[in-house]
C-alpha cells in the first residue's frame, strides 16, 4: 500500500523568511497530491494540490513541486507570516482512483514575529 | 464554496452510551464522504469511506459494528459510535468530494469526542 513520509516534523523560522516542506511517497500509480493546512481544533483546510501530469504549481506565497521519477513533493511558503504558524500535512492518492488519500505525518511549521 | 460541516463540535458522553456525528455538505453534493479518526499531535486515519444509498467500505482494522455510517443523502452522512469506551476519545473529522471534482477533498471542522 501506499506509504507517505514527511519532513521535517517540526520547522520554525523567521516572519519573512522561506519554509520548505518535503514528502515522499512509495506508490509509483499515486497522481494526485494535496496539501491541507490545519490549525489547532479544527479540520484540515486545502492550501494547494498537483496532479501528476504537472511539476510544479503556485498559488500566491504557495508553491508545490512534484518529482514523479523520485517519488518526492514539497510545499514552498516564501514570505513566512505569522498566521502561517499550523500544522501542515501532505497527501497522496490511493493508486489512480484519486478519491482515497494517505496522508503524512504533519509538520509543524511555527513563524516567529 | 465547498462547505462542510459537523456536528456536534464536541461531545462528552459516558462509557456505554452511543454518539452519533453529522457530516454535512452545504452547498455542493457529495459524491462520497469519508470519516477519519486523528489522535491528539498524530496524523489522519481514514475510518470508511461512504456512497450516497449504499453500504460505506470500512479500513482494515476498522470495525463497522462499532463505527455505524449511514450516507442518505447527497448532503449528509452520520457516523454513530456505539457502545463508545474511553479509547475512542478522538477527534473525528468528515470530508466529502463533490460530481464536479472528485478527486479534491474537503474537510469539516471536526468533532472532539471525549468518552468518561
Amino acid at each position: 500500500g501506499e506509504n507517505v513520509e514527511q519532513h521535517p516534523s517540526t520547522l520554525s523560522v523567521q516572519e519573512g523568511d522561506s519554509a520548505v516542506i518535503k514528502c515522499t511517497y512509495s506508490d509509483s500509480a499515486s497522481n494526485y497530491f494535496p496539501w491541507y493546512k490545519q490549525e489547532l481544533g479544527k479540520g484540515p483546510q486545502l492550501i494547494i494540490d498537483i496532479r501528476s501530469n504537472v511539476g510544479e504549481k503556485k498559488d500566491q506565497r504557495i508553491a508545490v513541486t512534484l518529482n514523479k521519477t523520485a517519488k518526492h513533493f514539497s510545499l514552498h511558503i516564501t514570505e513566512t507570516q505569522p498566521e502561517d504558524s499550523a500544522v501542515y500535512f501532505c497527501a497522496a492518492s490511493l493508486g489512480t482512483g484519486f478519491q482515497k488519500l494517505v496522508f503524512g505525518t504533519g509538520t509543524r511549521l511555527l513563524v516567529s514575529p | 464554496g465547498a462547505v462542510v460541516s459537523q456536528h456536534p463540535s464536541w461531545v462528552i458522553c459516558k462509557s456505554g452510551t452511543s454518539v452519533k456525528i453529522e457530516c454535512r455538505s452545504l452547498d455542493f453534493q457529495a459524491t462520497t464522504m469519508f470519516w477519519y479518526r486523528q489522535f491528539p499531535k498524530q496524523s489522519l486515519m481514514l475510518m470508511a469511506t461512504s456512497n450516497e444509498g449504499s453500504k460505506a467500505t470500512y479500513e482494515q482494522g476498522v470495525e463497522k459494528d462499532k463505527f455505524l455510517i449511514n450516507h442518505a443523502s447527497l448532503t449528509l452522512s452520520t457516523l454513530t459510535v456505539t457502545s463508545a469506551h474511553p479509547e475512542d476519545s478522538s477527534f473525528y473529522i468528515c470530508s466529502a468530494t463533490d460530481y464536479a471534482n472528485t478527486d479534491t477533498q474537503y474537510f469539516g471542522p471536526g468533532t472532539r469526542l471525549t468518552v468518561l
